[in-house]
């Protein structure tokens, strides 16, 4: 059964710095998403990883995708306050057509 | 270019009764797929339909289901209701489901059983 954990589930920061979340998923994948979701809000789509290596860019956001080591990362470049919001990696499970989400990251930062 | 729209918005039903809600898919999606999120299970994968044809199913008792229909909308329906289906349910769109297409999500309908 694939499972999809992100760490940390919390995160705290002060503006200007720099973080990481992590996306771990246990059975291989290709296809891998990151959504951010306001509070009582939906998903919004911020990224489509569509392969090994693949890495994309949305102004302080950045996200990577390494199949073999079944890991995605959400960096963070020089954290703002309209940031703060819940992060969710999902992975597709192949054949099924149904994503599998994470538990999602909170994240605050903070003046 | 119209997004995916789920109405109704919100909903308060009593313990027992059934309830229906609906999704538009984008223009031209012919899948959509239906989430449940709640505090303490997340959000969990509850069935995907293309061109009216369900074809995947998650774990949820057979008192969820949906259909989908020629114009590609979709509608979900829950009966007994019971006071742990308060969730806000989420359904969304994809051209064809997976394969290096992303999905689009729409606002929501969040449900409250009391």
């Amino acid at each position: 059964e694939l499972k999809v954990e992100q760490n940390p589930l919390f995160l705290s920061m002060q503006e200007g710095k720099n973080y990481t979340i992590y996306c771990n998923y246990s059975t291989t994948s290709d296809r891998l998403y990151w959504y951010r979701q306001d509070p009582g809000k939906s998903l919004e789509s911020l990224f489509v990883l569509l392969s090994n290596g693949a890495v994309k860019q949305e102004g302080r956001l950045m996200a990577s995708l390494d199949t073999k080591a079944r890991l995605s990362t959400l960096h963070i470049t020089a954290a703002v306050h309209d940031l703060s919001a819940t992060y969710f990696c999902a992975v597709l499970r192949e054949g099924a057509q149904k994503l599998v989400f994470g538990q999602g990251t909170r994240l605050t930062i903070n003046p | 270019k119209a997004g995916v729209t789920q109405t109704p918005r919100y909903l308060i039903k009593t313990r027992g009764q059934q309830v229906t809600l609906s999704c538009s898919p984008i223009s031209g999606h012919r899948s959509v797929s239906w989430y449940q999120q709640t505090p303490g299970q997340g959000l969990q994968f509850l069935f995907e339909y293309f061109s009216e044809t369900q074809r995947n199913k998650g774990n949820f008792p057979g008192r969820f289901s949906g259909r989908q229909f020629s114009n590609s909308r979709s509608e979900m329906n829950v009966s007994t209701l019971e006071l742990g289906d308060s969730a806000l349910y989420l359904c969304a769109s994809s051209l064809s489901g997976g394969a290096g297409y992303g999905y689009t999500f729409g606002s929501g309908t969040r449900l409250t059983v009391v």
